[in-house]
C-alpha cells in the first residue's frame, strides 16, 4: 500500500518564476492538505482540498494555489516566486472523518524542497 | 487564536535517559484535537499519537507516553529509555474544526539529539 507520494524531490526556480508540486494521497484517502516548512520551524497550513474544492486556506497569498483532480491528486501552485518561498513543501492526507465524525491524523508525504535564487 | 508552543528548541540526552517534550495549546474551543509527529532527518512527518479534547487519558506506547492535562493547557511527550534512532525533531500539533475541515497548527518543533 503506497502512502502518500510528492514530486519532484527537489526544485530550483528563479524569482519571478511559476512552480507547480504534486501529490498523490494514500489509497483510501479523499483530503489533501498542504503545508510550507521553512528551514528551523514548523509546517505552516496553506490550504486544504476534497470533493476538488478548496475548503480551508491559511494566511498565504492569491500567489499560492491548488487543485484536485477525480482521483484525489493534487497540485500546489505558485506564481511569481519569491526568495521567501525557499522551504519544504509538504503534502498530507487523509480520510475526510473518522469514526463519529472525529478526523483522522493526516499522512505526510516526503516533501518537496523547493529553493528560489 | 489558536497556538502551540514548544518552548524547548533542542535536548540532548545520553542513550538510556528518559525524555519529555514539552507542548503547550491555546485554543477557544472545547473541542479540538492534539497530535504528536516525529520527524526524522529524511523529512517525512510520521504520527505518533492523536489525543481527543474530552478524553484525558494518559496513554503509553512502548518507550512512548503522553500526559494530557487540560487543565494547565499541555500536552507533554515522554521517551523513556532513549534510543540513538529517537533522534529526531518532534512537532506538537493542534486541530479544530472549520468548516468541517481540521487544518493543522504547529509549534515550531523540539530538536531531540541521543547521544551514544
Amino acid at each position: 500500500d503506497a502512502g502518500v507520494t510528492q514530486s519532484p524531490t527537489h526544485l530550483i526556480k528563479t524569482r519571478g518564476q511559476q512552480v507547480t508540486l504534486r501529490c498523490s494521497p494514500k489509497s483510501g484517502h479523499d483530503t489533501v492538505s498542504w503545508y510550507q516548512q521553512a528551514l528551523g520551524q514548523g509546517p505552516q497550513f496553506i490550504f486544504q482540498y476534497y470533493e476538488e474544492e478548496e475548503r480551508q486556506r491559511g494566511n498565504f497569498p492569491d500567489r499560492f494555489s491548488g487543485h484536485q483532480f477525480p482521483n484525489y491528486s493534487s497540485e500546489l501552485n505558485v506564481n511569481a516566486l519569491l526568495l521567501g518561498d525557499s522551504a519544504l513543501y509538504l503534502c498530507a492526507s487523509s480520510p475526510r472523518r473518522g469514526k463519529g465524525g472525529f478526523p483522522y491524523e493526516q499522512y505526510f508525504g516526503p516533501g518537496t524542497r523547493l529553493t528560489v535564487t | 487564536a489558536q497556538k502551540v508552543t514548544q518552548a524547548q528548541t533542542e535536548i540532548s540526552v545520553v542513550e538510556k535517559e528518559d525524555v519529555t517534550l514539552d507542548c503547550v495549546y491555546e485554543t477557544r474551543d472545547t473541542t479540538y484535537y492534539l497530535f504528536w509527529y516525529k520527524q526524522p532527518p529524511s523529512g517525512e512527518l510520521v504520527f505518533l499519537i492523536r489525543r481527543n479534547s474530552f478524553d484525558e487519558q494518559n496513554e503509553i506506547s512502548g518507550r512512548y507516553s503522553w500526559n494530557f492535562q487540560k487543565s494547565t493547557s499541555s500536552f507533554n511527550f515522554t521517551i523513556t529509555a532513549s534510543q540513538v534512532v529517537d533522534s529526531a525533531v518532534y512537532f506538537c500539533a493542534l486541530s479544530e474544526a472549520r468548516l468541517g475541515t481540521y487544518k493543522y497548527i504547529f509549534g515550531t518543533g523540539t530538536r531531540l539529539k541521543v547521544l551514544a
